[in-house]
């Protein structure tokens, strides 16, 4: 079955550090999203991908980085760890066609110390 | 600017006891009107998707239904297993791929 996967599930670092999440698609989905999800503001976007090569800015873009070399995988970069980006980070995919909607992964817990 | 405003922010049923939960948008032309269940410690899981006034989706115990200004999500003879938080999400027209704006969600519990 196609699935959407994240590693690592949970992860601890410390403010100043590089950080990367990853995120890997079987759906063959060109369409890729980055989400942080905090109590009060709900799925924010990050940054998200409608294929290789292109990536865009969300709501919420500051202080991160993606790029897509292929069409499965769409890793989230911290270029330095800030305590503000501790939160829980979803990945999601869809397809270009049909109902356009978002299937999530299982999400990774990030706690900047 | 696309805005999503659920209500109530919580809700405790009693096993059996039906309820509609709310989804109040605002968007600039609307393309898709989205509902999930997330579960603690999951990510977000797909349910329905509405795209035009008087549509209505169901499954099992859920109906999802949709005006211009708001949809409504049904919950008839819940069951302790319904106990999750249900997201709502719009997808605006002129908004190129798939992005969706979500609501804050509705974590609904449901006693046995």
């Amino acid at each position: 079955d196609a699935e959407i996967t994240q590693s690592p599930r949970h992860k601890i670092t410390e403010t100043g550090r590089q950080v990367t999440l990853a995120c890997h698609q079987t759906w063959n989905h060109n369409n890729m999203f980055w989400y942080r999800q905090d109590l009060g503001h709900g799925l924010r976007l990050i940054h998200y991908s409608y294929g290789v090569q292109d990536t865009n800015k969300g709501e919420v873009s500051d202080g991160y980085s993606v790029s897509r070399s292929n069409t499965e995988d769409l890793p989230l970069t911290l270029e330095s760890a800030a305590s503000s980006q501790t939160s829980v980070y979803f990945c999601a995919s869809s397809s270009q066609r049909g109902s356009y909607e978002q299937y999530f992964g299982p999400g990774t817990r990030l706690t900047v110390t | 600017e696309d805005q999503v405003t659920q209500s109530p922010e919580a809700l405790r049923l009693q096993e059996g006891e039906s309820s509609s939960l709310n989804c109040s948008y605002t968007v600039s032309g609307l393309r898709g009107l989205f509902w999930y269940r997330q579960d603690p410690g999951k990510g977000p899981e797909f349910l329905f998707t509405l795209y035009s006034a008087g549509e209505e989706k169901e499954k099992e115990r859920l109906k999802a239904t949709l005006t211009k200004k708001e949809s409504f999500l049904h919950i008839t003879a819940p069951k302790p297993e319904d106990s999750a938080t249900y997201l709502c999400a719009v997808q605006a027209r002129e908004t190129s791929g798939s992005r969706l704006t979500f609501g804050e969600g509705t974590q609904l519990t449901v006693n046995p």
